[in-house]
C-alpha cells in the first residue's frame, strides 16, 4: 500500500504571495490532518478534514485554509504569505473512524518564504 | 489537552536498551499514549500506543505506570539508527485526530 504523498517537497516563495499545498492520503483512509512545524514553536496542528469536511481546527489564523476533495486528497492554502510561515508541513491520514487507530505521516513540503 | 513533559535529550550506546521518559501528571481515563519518531526531519513515524497495559510491538515496549501518569518507552536494542527526535502524544480516545506533540526527546545513539 502506498503510503502518504505530499507535493510539492520543496517550495520557495516571497512575502505576500500565496501557496496551495498537496497531500494525498493512503488509500481508503478519508480523514487528512495538517500540522506546521518550525524550530520555535515544534510541531503545530492546523486542522483536520474528514470526509470533505473540517472536523478539528487549531489555533492559526484566517489565512491558513484547507479543503478535502471526494477522493479525500486534501490542499492547504497560505495567503498573504509572511516570513515566519516558514515551516516543514506535514499532513497525516487515517481510516478517521477507529478511534485508536493511528495517523500516518507524509514526507512534508518544506516551505521557505523570502 | 492532557501535556506531555520529556527529557530534552538523552544518548544511549548502541546495542543497549534506550529508556525514554515521558510524564502525562494530566491524563485523563479515556485518553491513550502513543509515541511517534522523526528522523532528520522528515514525517514522525508511529512507534507504538496502549491505555493502560504495558505493550510491545517489534519496535518497541510501552510501560505504562499504574496511576497512568507517566510512561517509559523500551528500545530494547538501540541501533544508530534510531537516532531521532521521540514524541510522546497524549491523545483522547473519542477519536480526535487532533495530536498535541510536546518539544519531545532528542535520542542519540553512539557507536
Amino acid at each position: 500500500k502506498a503510503g502518504v504523498t505530499q507535493t510539492p517537497r520543496y517550495l520557495i516563495k516571497t512575502r505576500g504571495q500565496q501557496v496551495t499545498l498537496s497531500c494525498s492520503p493512503i488509500s481508503g483512509h478519508r480523514s487528512v490532518s495538517w500540522y506546521q512545524q518550525t524550530p520555535g514553536q515544534g510541531l503545530q496542528f492546523l486542522f483536520e478534514y474528514f470526509s470533505e469536511t473540517q472536523r478539528n481546527k487549531g489555533n492559526f489564523p484566517g489565512r491558513f485554509s484547507g479543503r478535502q476533495f471526494s477522493n479525500s486528497r486534501s490542499e492547504m492554502n497560505v495567503s498573504t504569505l509572511e516570513l515566519g510561515d516558514s515551516a516543514l508541513y506535514l499532513c497525516a491520514s487515517s481510516s478517521g473512524t477507529d478511534p485508536e487507530e493511528t495517523q500516518y505521516f507524509g514526507p512534508g513540503t518544506r516551505l521557505l518564504v523570502l | 489537552d492532557a501535556k506531555t513533559t520529556q527529557p530534552t535529550s538523552m544518548d544511549c550506546a548502541e546495542g543497549r536498551a534506550a529508556n525514554l521518559p515521558c510524564n502525562h501528571s494530566t491524563i485523563s481515563g479515556n485518553e491513550y499514549v502513543y509515541w511517534y519518531r522523526q528522523i532528520h526531519s522528515q514525517g514522525p513515524q508511529y512507534i507504538i500506543h496502549g491505555l493502560k497495559n504495558n505493550e510491545t510491538n517489534e519496535m518497541a515496549s510501552l510501560i505504562i505506570t499504574e496511576d497512568r501518569k507517566s510512561s517509559t518507552l523500551i528500545l530494547p536494542h538501540a541501533t544508530l539508527r534510531d537516532t531521532a527526535v521521540y514524541y510522546c502524544i497524549v491523545r483522547p480516545h473519542s477519536g480526535t485526530y487532533k495530536y498535541i506533540f510536546g518539544t519531545g526527546t532528542r535520542l542519540k545513539v553512539l557507536a
